[in-house]
């Protein structure tokens, strides 16, 4: 079973420009979440899906950042325009149904540098 | 309002020690409590997690947590570290009834030969 991929790996851009990283999570699962890790501190956590539905983006630092998920399968992330402060590791993860068995599964993180 | 304090950065253990990773949290409720490892340019990967009943968890490749509540808690072990257990090791809490799970600054662990 494939597990949650990311794309790009990395990216590079200057300050202003506009990025997007795009998150596939485990196949039949609903529940996608982005998190984000900024120069080495704690993970923290942005927004969270259910299908293609938002329950919580209390965690969106402001409105540059833009999620979607179309048709409820993969999610884009977009950060529009960057700023400095958005460098950092943004994960994403995925999880079959909320509850207490619940477990969430990370892919390898988009490495964002902002310029 | 929930939280984890990892308080060491960096563990340093010789190969074949035991290895000990600290944690602690607070959450307003009970809480469930995990585990998870970042190997160089790998993703965060599941090693195991506390929901309830035995205090003591065991996970993957030979690690195993134990949850305290009186002293909040729910520190990772392993008796004998291996080289290959050099990584960055996240403890992470969720409260009961939420999904948002809350992590710590991380601690990177180096076993050396």
């Amino acid at each position: 079973e494939a597990g949650v991929t990311q794309f790009p790996s990395h990216s590079v851009i200057e300050k202003g420009q506009t990025v997007t990283l795009r998150c596939d999570p485990i196949s039949g699962h609903d529940n996608l979440y982005w998190y984000r890790r900024v120069m080495g501190k704690e993970i923290k956590f942005l927004l969270h899906f259910v299908k293609e539905s938002k329950q919580d983006e209390s965690g969106m630092p402001n409105n540059r950042f833009l999620a979607e998920r179309t048709g409820g399968t993969y999610s884009t992330l977009k950060v529009q325009p960057a700023e400095l402060e958005d460098s950092g590791v943004y994960f994403c993860a995925s999880s079959q149904e909320i509850g207490s068995l619940e477990t969430q599964y990370f892919g390898p993180g988009t490495r964002l540098l902002v310029l | 309002a929930q939280s984890v304090a990892q308080p060491e950065d960096q563990v340093n253990v010789a190969e074949g020690n035991p290895l000990t990773v600290k944690c602690t949290y607070s959450v307003s409720g009970n809480p469930y409590l995990f585990w998870y490892v970042q190997y160089p340019n790998r993703g965060l990967q599941f090693l195991l997690k506390y929901i309830t009943g035995d205090n003591l968890v065991k996970g993957s490749y030979g690690f195993e947590a134990e949850f305290n509540k009186s002293q909040t808690s729910f520190h990772l072990k392993k008796p004998s570290a291996l080289v290959s257990d050099s990584a960055l090791y996240f403890c992470a809490v969720r409260d009961r009834g939420d999904y948002k799970l809350s992590f710590g600054a991380g601690t990177t662990v180096t076993v050396r030969a």
